[in-house]
């Protein structure tokens, strides 16, 4: 039983436009979402979180929407570069904030064309 | 500063063998946790360890052990190992309130 879903296997942008990266959930007792990217060889690097008392948290380039009533987020990439590629994956905890059990998706790989 | 340091990096084992797998956190973290990633698939989470203590085991059978040393660094061991057990360990440390950070992982190939 998949609790965080990532239905998009991989995502192909070009440089300079936006990424969307899609996250859904099946678990109402989740309240802290995370995003991680990794490259291969790396492990995940924390890029972006929000709780759920917000619908929306930016930093930079990165913003992370949060739909509560639908239990889908989505993180935004404008504009995307060529470094951006990566897979992505998204995570959430249930009560205990961000370091806490995380329960990850399987991931999306964006790849962000020249 | 270090990050969060694993090693080894690599290992190949065979099946019905005993592994341990080493970390050791950033400094002044008290937390570790283990995760395992197998190819295709988000990392799951395994283990986590907060002073020495374990405050969260995930859905693995009791082949999977952890512990955590008074210098916060921890060891995975893992026993009889199976075909199924090949993938990526990753431990990640945390200081209360601030999040994961990862190691790059130990890669398991288990023949």
């Amino acid at each position: 039983d998949q609790q965080v879903k990532q239905n998009s296997p991989s995502l192909s942008v070009q440089e300079g436009r936006i990424s969307i990266l899609n996250c859904d959930y099946t678990n109402s007792m989740f309240d802290y979402f995370l995003w991680y990217k990794k490259y291969p060889a790396e492990g995940p690097t924390f890029l972006i979180s929000i709780s759920s008392i917000k619908d929306k948290n930016e930093d930079g380039r990165f913003t992370v929407f949060l739909n509560k009533s639908a239990k889908h987020l989505s993180l935004h990439i404008v504009p995307s570069q060529p470094g951006d590629s990566a897979v992505y994956f998204c995570a959430a905890s249930a009560g205990g904030g961000s370091n806490y059990k995380l329960t990850f998706g399987k991931g999306t790989l964006l790849t962000v064309n020249p | 500063d270090a990050g969060v340091t694993q090693s080894p990096t690599h290992l190949i084992k065979t099946r019905g063998q005993h592994v341990t797998l080493r970390c050791s956190p950033i400094s002044g973290h008290k937390s570790v946790s283990w995760y395992q990633q197998v190819l295709g698939q988000g990392p799951q989470f395994i283990f986590q360890y907060y002073e020495k203590e374990e405050r969260g085991r995930g859905n693995f059978p009791d082949r999977f052990s952890a512990r955590q040393f008074p210098n916060y660094s921890s060891e995975l061991n893992v026993n009889a190992l199976l075909l199924g057990d090949s993938a990526l360990y990753l431990c990640a440390s945390s200081l209360a309130g601030h999040g994961y950070t990862f190691g790059s992982g130990t890669r398991l190939t288990v023949v």
